[in-house]
């Protein structure tokens, strides 16, 4: 069974810029969750899609949004780049939804902001 | 506010020896504990959870502990291995499909030498 396959796995952009990562989730599974991770805030839950509706959001501005298609395909999407948001973006998908903690992530892609 | 906190930053055990991680809560909403491994350039592997009806939990050299009424958890790891060396995080959830709360410790480094 393949596993969560996330694109681009490293890219470069500049501040002032958007970007669009993506995450193929393992088959069968309906949620898809986003996260951020950096060294000095650790690990931090974005928001997740179930079945092609955002089903709970973390703590972050409204730069930051996603979408979940049909085939539970995901994609995030960050505007405006600031040079915070340089981090290890995860995804990981669930069969039955994140708050269940049974996740299974990606390896994530990496965004460098300068 | 950190509601999840994660201690120590880093932790280097000889081979054999006892790895121990340690994680505070705020929130008496929390209801389900899980911790993750990660190795480097993979993303978090679920490893072992527990929930608050339950004092401890043990699967192969991993057991969690869970204190209640301190409002703390820890993982154990016996007869640590070299290839145990990744970071570890500690999460904690409350229950509820649409809002949740899903919050992760900051990790702990782990090296395990020969």
């Amino acid at each position: 069974k393949a596993g969560v396959t996330q694109t681009p796995r490293y890219l470069i952009k500049t501040r002032g810029q958007q970007v669009t990562l993506s995450c193929s989730p393992i088959s069968g599974h309906r949620s898809v969750s986003w996260y951020q991770q950096t060294p000095g805030q650790g690990l931090q839950f974005l928001f997740e899609y179930f079945s092609e509706t955002q089903r709970n959001k973390g703590n972050f501005p409204g730069r930051f949004s996603g979408r979940q298609f049909s085939n539970s395909r995901s994609e995030m999407n960050v505007s405006t780049l600031e040079l915070g948001d340089s981090a290890l973006y995860l995804c990981a998908s669930s069969f039955s939804g994140a708050n269940t903690g049974e996740l299974f992530f990606g390896e994530g892609s990496r965004l460098t902001v300068l | 506010q950190q509601q999840v906190k994660q201690s120590p930053q880093s932790l280097i055990v000889q081979k054999g020896g006892i790895s121990i991680i340690n994680c505070a809560y705020e929130n008496t909403a929390f209801d389900y504990f899980p911790w993750y491994q990660q190795f480097p350039g993979k993303g978090p592997a679920l490893l072992i959870a527990i929930r608050p009806d339950v004092s401890e939990k043990k699967e192969g050299r991993f057991t969690i502990s869970f204190n209640k009424s301190a409002k703390q958890f820890s993982l154990h790891i016996m007869d640590s291995q070299p290839g145990d060396s990744a970071t570890y995080f500690c999460a904690a959830i409350s229950s509820g499909a649409g809002s949740y709360q899903l919050t992760f410790g900051k990790g702990t480094k782990l090296s395990v030498i020969p």
